[in-house]
């Protein structure tokens, strides 16, 4: 079924980077997109990042476009979030999450997550 | 950027109730919809994907439905495990893949 694991969270003051990290085990990472979704306190779930299989297709939300960049290692199983100048609405629980879907025909079709970490927390102050 | 409004917001049911949720789409996404369930500090579990197809291991309790633009998600049966909050999700066409604003179901 496969298992994903988050660190890299904490407390960080505004304007900071951090660095997420997402270990993925019990499936083959190479052969799944994989996103990131995060959830601020008390509110709902914001799609925030997707890259697929191989690192060739990468999409952001608006909310953090141009601060925030998604990234995979294939070699390590592990998939990233640089998050560069950080705001307190960015304080939220990030959870990784295998992405289902398909490229062909030049692109890539994303329909959703299947499988989910249990996030780490961020928080900006 | 599609918008997807759910509603309600939150409900409250006795056990063994019917609950209907309802999810509508800003422009047509076929049937390009997915449902979650996030129970309480834990996080959220694929439950229906493509509308009405119910993910391996779930329920059959749980269903859904619709396309276009207006979906609805059902529990025929509310148990006490079903304490949650639920999201729509549509994956039409490019990203964001956006959700709903969650419907937050509690026990009467």
């Amino acid at each position: 079924q496969g298992q994903l694991e988050e660190s890299g969270g904490g407390v960080v003051q505004p304007g900071r980077s951090l660095r997420l990290s997402c270990a993925a085990s019990g499936f083959t990472f190479t052969n799944y997109a994989m996103h990131w979704v995060r959830q601020a306190p008390g509110k709902g779930l914001e799609w925030v990042a997707v890259t697929s299989y191989d690192g060739s297709n990468r999409y952001l939300a608006d909310s953090v476009k141009g601060r925030f960049t998604i990234s995979r290692d294939n070699s390590e199983n592990t998939l990233y979030l640089q998050m560069n100048s950080l705001r307190a609405d960015d304080t939220a629980v990030y959870y990784c999450a295998r992405g289902r879907g398909y490229c062909g025909g030049g692109r890539c079709y994303f329909y959703g997550m299947d499988v989910w970490g249990q996030g780490t927390t961020v928080t900006v102050s | 950027d599609i918008q997807m409004t759910q509603s309600p917001s939150s409900l409250s049911a006795s056990v063994g109730d019917r609950v209907t949720i309802t999810c509508q789409a800003s422009q047509d996404i076929s049937n390009y919809l997915n449902w979650y369930q996030q129970k309480p500090g834990k996080a959220p579990k694929l439950l229906i994907y493509d509308a009405s197809n119910l993910e391996t291991g779930v329920p059959s309790r749980f269903s859904g439905s619709g396309s276009g633009t207006d979906f609805s998600f059902t529990i025929g049966s509310l148990q006490p495990e079903d304490i949650a909050t639920y999201y729509c999700q549509h994956y039409h066409n490019l990203p964001p893949l956006t959700f709903g604003g969650g419907t937050k179901v509690e026990i009467k």
